[in-house]
């Protein structure tokens, strides 16, 4: 299987921070990656779709990037609605994978 | 309008089965190049990936849980049926299922809407 890991677990930052979160597979999923919001008692929420293909609705100072086993989500300017956890998946092998998940905290 | 709705049994009590069914509308289980998944998370935890489904019947299991799970699908009816034996207490979690669709620019499947999620608890 492969194993997808996300750094850092959790962070802290204020309103207008630029926040990076890190997603790394075990082997290469190319650009089969995808990134998800997830507030808490809520279902997760599709962000990104082939690493960097924003989905309709979702504010533009969320960015991905990456290819091949590193990967990246970006928001450039944090806001107090993007308190949440995020989590990374693969799906370019069966069974599909997800990371732990990273907490974002304001 | 897209959605899914999971159903099933709350409690389950240990050694039982869990039977989970997820009921879509807005889109056809027939549909090409199209699925659904399961996904679950216990309390405070991370997501974790169950089974999918394809329209041509294609699946996939969890390494760790294939023994366990069996997912099917009745097209006419719209809804996939996820099968877990043995329940345990550490299954206790939300069970959510996931449409999976095809992404024809890059050539990629991706899961994109969820359902609410079902709590499932397992106790005696």
């Amino acid at each position: 299987d492969i194993q997808m890991t996300q750094s850092p677990s959790s962070l802290s930052a204020s309103v207008g921070d630029r926040v990076t979160i890190a997603c790394r597979a075990s082997q290469s999923v190319r650009r089969f990656l995808s990134w998800f919001q997830q507030k808490p008692g809520k279902a997760p929420k599709l962000l990104i779709s082939a690493s960097f293909t924003l989905q309709r609705g979702v504010p533009s100072r969320f960015a991905g990037g990456g290819s091949g086993t590193d990967f990246t989500l970006v928001i450039s300017s944090l806001q107090p609605e993007d308190s949440a956890t995020y989590y990374c998946q693969q799906t370019y092998s069966a069974p599909w994978t997800f990371g732990q998940g990273t907490k974002v905290e304001i | 309008q897209v959605t899914l709705k999971e159903s099933g049994p709350v409690p389950v009590k240990p050694t039982e089965t869990l039977t989970l069914t997820c009921t879509v509308s807005g889109f056809s289980l027939r549909d090409a190049q199209m699925g659904v998944g399961w996904i679950r998370q216990p309390p405070g935890k991370a997501l974790e990936w169950l089974a999918h489904i394809f329209s041509n019947d294609q699946k996939a299991y969890s390494t760790s849980l294939k023994s366990r799970l069996t997912i099917s699908k009745d097209t006419s009816k719209s809804q996939v049926v996820l099968t877990m034996t043995n329940m345990d207490p550490v299954d206790t979690a939300t069970y959510y299922c996931a449409r999976i669709t095809w992404d024809d620019d890059n050539y990629y499947y991706y899961v994109d809407v969820w359902g609410e999620g079902t709590t499932v608890t397992v106790s005696s």
